[in-house]
């Protein structure tokens, strides 16, 4: 089994629509992150978490919201997804420095 | 200004050729550097860290320039495995929390 987990792996939804991105990990890290990936831009961290406890905001966290529900699981929010952020998420985690591993994305398209 | 800067690429090589590639990042108090590779639709994955003396691993040598703020990584003896997008990461606070992510070079190795 995979040690990072995303659901789903893609979406398509609406203008408006609230939608929730989820992320489990088996690997027993204290950091978790979300990053979104855009053709031409790279990864770009939207929140990132050191435990259940702390929330922090990244460098694109407008329009989206997170839940750290427990050690192993953070959750993305779009309250109310536009299209552009119609892109490709990745969970990541972390359990020393420099090394992160990824989820394998969720592919999310907004009409 | 982006934290990190890449030449998209792609870099079109035999297999069997050596090739470079570079990055250069903004923040001179990045204290940490890496290498990601990332296959076309799949999850980045740590290829190597960057130390300040240098580093190799089999075909594979980075290289840090603080005062040019650049990175390098070179590929020795390219295989048509090496096919990826290779991502330049960059942390200004020593790999813990929060990394800033080129937007990739894309290497393809041809028979």
């Amino acid at each position: 089994d995979a040690d990072v987990t995303q659901t789903p792996r893609n979406r398509i939804t609406k203008t408006g629509k609230r939608i929730m991105l989820e992320c489990s990990q088996t690997k027993g890290h204290d950091r978790m992150y979300w990053y979104r990936q855009d053709p031409g831009l790279g990864l770009r961290l939207i929140y990132y978490s050191f435990d259940v406890k702390d929330i922090n905001k990244g460098e694109i966290s407008d329009g989206y919201s997170v839940s750290r529900q427990a050690q192993a699981k953070f959750s993305l929010s779009l309250e109310s997804a536009i299209p552009n952020q119609t892109a490709l998420y990745f969970c990541a985690t972390s359990g020393g420095p420099g090394e992160q591993y990824f989820g394998p994305g969720t592919r999310l398209t907004v009409t | 200004r982006k934290e990190v800067e890449q030449d998209p690429g792609p870099f079109n090589v035999p297999e069997g050729a050596t090739v470079a590639f570079n990055c250069t990042y903004s923040n001179s108090a990045s204290q940490s550097f890496f290498w990601y590779r990332q296959d076309c639709r799949k999850e980045p994955k740590l290829l190597m860290s960057v130390y300040s003396s240098g580093n190799e691993d089999g075909r594979f040598t980075a290289q840090l320039n603080r005062a040019s703020q650049y990175i390098s990584l070179l590929i020795r003896d390219s295989k048509l495995s090496d096919s990826a997008t290779y991502l330049c990461v960059v942390s200004t606070d020593g790999g813990f929390n929060k990394f800033y992510f080129g937007s990739g070079t894309k290497l393809n190795v041809k028979p």
